[in-house]
């Protein structure tokens, strides 16, 4: 079975300070791959999204950076943390959808645990 | 544009109430999946049910059950005999040939003892 981890569960940081959040994926290959914030009591955001290794799309133009080292490695970084960071961070994976012989889309999103990120 | 509406912020029932939970989409695609996601106080999004556009088919799974009418756009949750663990946020999703998934705003259920 397929299960998605997430580090470190929380994390305190200074603004200005450097961010790396990891996300790893397991039972799967080739897995579509995703980062969603949830600010305080708000919806969810897609922040990248990549369909393979070095491959990756942003959604929101920001201080935040995604990279995709392995297969089933998704880490979001930041050189310098702005208050605004301060969230709830989500790595989702999902697999190729083929309706025919079309990629048509992604099939379920299945989500980590999240990282809680305090930015003071 | 792809739109997922939840109106209701905020529900409050006392257990062994009923109670659905409120979903209305946008799309002008014909073919797209809808799905309800499950957010517990721990935070981690749990998957619930995934409902394709072609399939209207209402479904149950135990308390829970899905009412998906194309004719109104709406994909309706409702927990029948509700219980203090089904006090959580419920997000309606929908997604599309963009590969996008889009979330409603979430609805917070309070089950009291």
């Amino acid at each position: 079975s397929q299960t998605i981890h997430q580090w470190p569960a929380t994390l305190v940081q200074p603004v200005g300070s450097p961010l790396s959040l990891e996300c790893t994926v397991e039972g799967t290959s080739n897995p579509n791959l995703y980062w969603y914030r949830q600010a305080a009591g708000r919806g969810l955001q897609l922040l990248f999204y990549s369909v393979g290794i070095g491959q990756i799309s942003s959604e929101v133009p920001q201080n935040l950076s995604a990279s995709r080292p392995q297969d089933r490695q998704f880490i979001l970084s930041s050189k310098k943390l702005l208050l605004s960071d301060s969230g709830f961070y989500l790595c989702a994976w999902s697999v190729p959808l083929l309706v025919g012989t079309s990629l048509w889309g992604t099939d379920t999103q299945y989500f980590g645990p999240g990282t809680r990120l305090t930015v003071l | 544009a792809q739109k997922v509406t939840q109106a209701q912020t905020e529900i409050s029932v006392v257990e062994k109430e009923d109670v659905t939970l409120d979903c209305v989409y946008e799309t002008r695609d014909t073919t797209y999946y809808l799905f309800w996601y499950k957010q517990p106080p721990s935070g981690e999004l749990v998957f619930l049910i995934r409902r394709n556009s072609f399939d209207e088919q209402n479904e149950i799974s135990g308390r829970y059950s899905w009412n998906f009418q194309k004719s109104t756009s709406s994909f309706n949750f409702t927990i029948t005999a509700s219980q203090v663990v089904d006090s959580a946020v419920y997000f309606c999703a929908l997604i599309n040939w963009t590969d996008k998934l889009i979330f409603g705003t979430g609805t917070r259920l309070q089950v009291f003892p």
